[in-house]
């Protein structure tokens, strides 16, 4: 079945730092590629997504390329901030014709952002 | 609305009790899905609704499990005879788009946090 693989947290880091988070898949299918966010007290917000093989999705200064050699989707980011601080899930969604296609997430990295 | 909005927010319930969890989807937005998030783990698919077509309940964990959404609008989760292990956030999302859209995205609520003791 399909699986998502992201690195465990929590990632503690301090202002300014570079951030990666490691994502990598298995799908039997081809799927669209997701990063969400989850700030705390609120619900998940997509942050990018990508949907075919070298596809960069980016929003907020976050960047993450499809990469199908590899089956990763690795978040970046150049300088964080606190406000970054959050739980950020990679996701992917395997697109069928006329069937459902709920997202199939991985469990999460909790970030820590220090001043 | 302007957003996904579940209720109740948090909900204890004894062990064995029935409990009934509500989604209110943007309006006009014909996918929605519910999805199970326990402590510390991602978000697992339940069940999706079409408009007020279920067609996908694949992830519902038992038949103490039951999902409708009969005027394609409101969706109501209902957990029979509750267990501890069914202690979990239950969030519901939505979209304007039919299943299928590769770039298409979801709107998630805040969900429910439900404990069982």
């Amino acid at each position: 079945g399909d699986s998502v693989t992201q690195m465990e947290g929590p990632v503690t880091l301090s202002e300014e730092a570079f951030l990666t988070i490691n994502c990598t898949y298995t799908a039997t299918g081809y799927p669209s590629l997701f990063w969400y966010v989850q700030y705390p007290g609120e619900g998940l917000q997509l942050l990018l997504k990508a949907t075919k093989a070298d596809d960069k999705g980016s929003n907020k200064g976050f960047e993450a390329t499809y990469r199908k050699e590899t089956t990763s989707f690795h978040l970046e980011k150049g300088s964080v901030q606190v406000s970054d601080s959050a739980v950020y899930f990679c996701a992917l969604r395997v697109v069928e014709g006329g069937g459902a296609d709920g997202l199939t997430f991985g469990k999460g990295t909790h970030l820590i952002i220090q001043p | 609305g302007a957003g996904v909005s579940q209720s109740p927010r948090y909900k204890v319930a004894k062990r064995g009790q029935d409990v009934a969890l509500r989604c209110d989807p943007i309006s006009g937005h014909v996918s929605l899905f519910w999805y199970q998030q326990a402590l510390g783990q991602g978000p697992e698919f339940l069940t999706y609704f079409q408009n007020e077509a279920q067609l996908d309940k694949s992830g519902l964990p038992s038949d103490r499990f039951f999902a409708e959404r009969p005027e394609g609008s409101v969706s109501t989760l209902k957990i029979q005879r509750t267990q501890q292990e069914d202690s979990a956030v239950y969030l519901c999302a939505s979209s304007r788009r039919a299943a299928g859209g590769a770039s298409y995205g979801y709107t998630f609520g805040s969900g429910t946090r439900l404990t069982v003791v």
